[in-house]
C-alpha cells in the first residue's frame, strides 16, 4: 500500500516568513492533493497535482510535484495568521479514487 | 450549494451503546467516502460507495462497524457496540467522476466514555 510521509510534523513561524511543507510517497504518485484543515472543521481542498514537474499557485500558496512524481512540496510566501491549521497531503491509490493521507503538518503563525 | 452535511456534529455516548452517524452528500455526486481521524492514526478511509454500492470496506476496523447507503442522498455509519477506542472525528466526503477533488463534510466528533 502507498504511504505518505509529511515533514515537518509541526511548524511555528513568525508572520511574514516563508515556509515549506514536504510530502514524500513510497510509490509513484498518480494524483497528489493538498488540503487544509482547521480544528473542528472539515478538509478544505487547496490544489491537485498530476504531472511530473507541475506547479500550481493559489494566492500565496504554491505546490509542486517533482519530476519523478514521488515528492511534493507546499510553499507559503509571507505567511499570515490565517494560514494556520493542519496541512494534509493525499494521494490517489492507483486507478481507484480512494485517497491515502499523510499524517499532517500543524502550522502555527505567530502575529 | 449546502455542501456535504453530517449529523450529529458532536456525539457523546457510553461504552456499549449504538451510535449512528449520518451523511448527506452533495446532490449529483455518485461516490461517497467515510473517513476516521485520530491523533494516533491520522485520517483513514473506512469505506467508500460508488452509485450507492459499497466498493471497498477493507478499512472498516471490525464487525462492530457497518455502513449503508440506501439511496444517492443518504448514508449511515453505525457502530454497535461502541468502545472508547472508537472516539474520533468521522468525516464523510463525496465526489463525482471528473471532479478534481473530494468534498468533505464538517465531521462528527464522537466521544465514547
Amino acid at each position: 500500500s502507498q504511504e505518505l510521509e509529511q515533514s515537518p510534523q509541526s511548524l511555528i513561524v513568525q508572520e511574514g516568513k516563508n515556509l515549506t511543507i514536504n510530502c514524500t510517497s513510497s510509490k509513484t504518485l498518480y494524483g497528489l492533493y493538498w488540503y487544509k484543515q482547521k480544528y473542528g472543521e472539515g478538509l478544505i481542498f487547496l490544489m491537485m497535482l498530476q504531472k511530473g514537474g507541475e506547479e500550481k499557485s493559489h494566492e500565496k500558496i504554491t505546490a509542486k510535484l517533482d519530476e519523478k512524481k514521488q515528492q511534493s512540496s507546499l510553499h507559503i510566501t509571507a505567511s499570515q495568521p490565517s494560514h494556520a491549521g493542519i496541512y494534509l497531503c493525499g494521494a490517489l491509490s492507483g486507478s481507484a479514487r480512494q485517497l491515502t493521507f499523510g499524517s499532517g503538518t500543524q502550522l502555527t503563525v505567530l502575529p | 450549494d449546502a455542501g456535504v452535511i453530517q449529523s450529529p456534529r458532536h456525539e457523546v455516548t457510553e461504552m456499549g451503546q449504538e451510535v449512528t452517524l449520518r451523511c448527506k452528500p452533495i446532490s449529483g455526486h455518485n461516490s461517497l467516502f467515510w473517513y476516521r481521524q485520530t491523533m494516533m492514526r491520522g485520517l483513514e478511509l473506512l469505506i467508500y460507495f460508488n452509485n450507492n454500492v459499497p466498493i471497498d470496506d477493507s478499512g472498516m476496523p471490525e464487525d462492530r462497524f457497518s455502513a449503508k447507503m440506501p439511496n444517492a442522498s443518504f448514508s449511515t455509519l453505525k457502530i454497535q457496540p461502541s468502545e472508547p477506542r472508537d472516539s474520533a472525528v468521522y468525516f464523510c466526503a463525496s465526489t463525482y467522476r471528473g471532479a478534481e477533488t473530494q468534498y468533505f463534510g464538517p465531521g462528527t466528533r464522537l466521544l465514547v466514555l
